[in-house]
């Protein structure tokens, strides 16, 4: 079984800020982690993805996360915010092959507000 | 050269009409799915397809019929609509090690059907 948990619905932060989401996973497997975005009337788009390789993550436009498997958590972070980051995030967990067919389980989002 | 497109982008219709929305990728994937998006962002797996075999079926009414022609295509019927069926519904594909999913998802751009 697995499951994902986004601590927070909606994050607002001023732009050139940091920014933190959180986001904590249980499975019985070892997972593959991953971060979404979706922009407006958009599609959703991988930021960044973890497969066992290295913890820290690094993604696209300065995004990176860290896979910390004594906490179960993989927050989504950023140094400094841009206005074009305003989205929803989605947190994703994916068990490695089992050898049998395992689904793709969806955190509930984080609404990101970027103030000027 | 859209990886994965879906069409319509919208339909308005009323209720008991029937409708499909048509899903196409040209990344050579072997499995592809079906996603709804509520209104507060939820995004619920309803089908996904391996290579035209449906490997997942959610607890989906049987007003909704996916079919999938070919591995590069999979559409969705959707007979006497209501109004709980207004949502978006995203199209993606993924390519799977083995039977196991990579969590490595691409989406389409989304069909937000409005149900009146």
């Amino acid at each position: 079984a697995q499951s994902v948990t986004q601590l927070d619905s909606h994050v607002s932060v001023s732009e050139g800020t940091p920014v933190l989401l959180r986001c904590n996973y249980s499975s019985s497997y070892s997972p593959s982690l991953f971060w979404y975005v979706q922009h407006p009337n958009k599609g959703l788009q991988l930021l960044l993805k973890y497969t066992s390789a290295a913890t820290l993550v690094k993604g696209i436009n300065g995004f990176e996360a860290e896979f910390k498997k004594s906490e179960t958590s993989f927050h989504l972070t950023k140094p400094s915010a841009h206005m074009s980051d305003a989205a929803e995030y989605f947190c994703v967990v994916s068990p490695q092959w089992t050898g049998g067919y395992q689904k793709v389980t969806f955190g509930t989002g984080t609404k990101l507000q970027v103030i000027p | 050269d859209t990886a994965v497109s879906q069409t319509p982008k919208y339909l308005v219709t009323q209720m008991g009409n029937d409708k499909s929305i048509k899903c196409e990728q040209n990344l050579g994937h072997d499995t592809m799915y079906w996603y709804k998006q509520d209104s507060k962002k939820f995004l619920k797996i309803m089908f996904s397809y391996n290579n035209k075999e449906l490997i997942i079926n959610e607890t989906v009414p049987n007003r909704f019929s996916p079919k999938s022609p070919d591995k590069a295509h999979l559409n969705l019927h959707i007979n006497s609509l209501e109004l709980g069926d207004s949502a978006v519904y995203f199209c993606a594909s993924s390519q799977e090690q083995g039977r196991g999913p990579t969590g490595e998802l691409f989406f389409g751009e989304g069909s937000r059907l409005t149900v009146l």
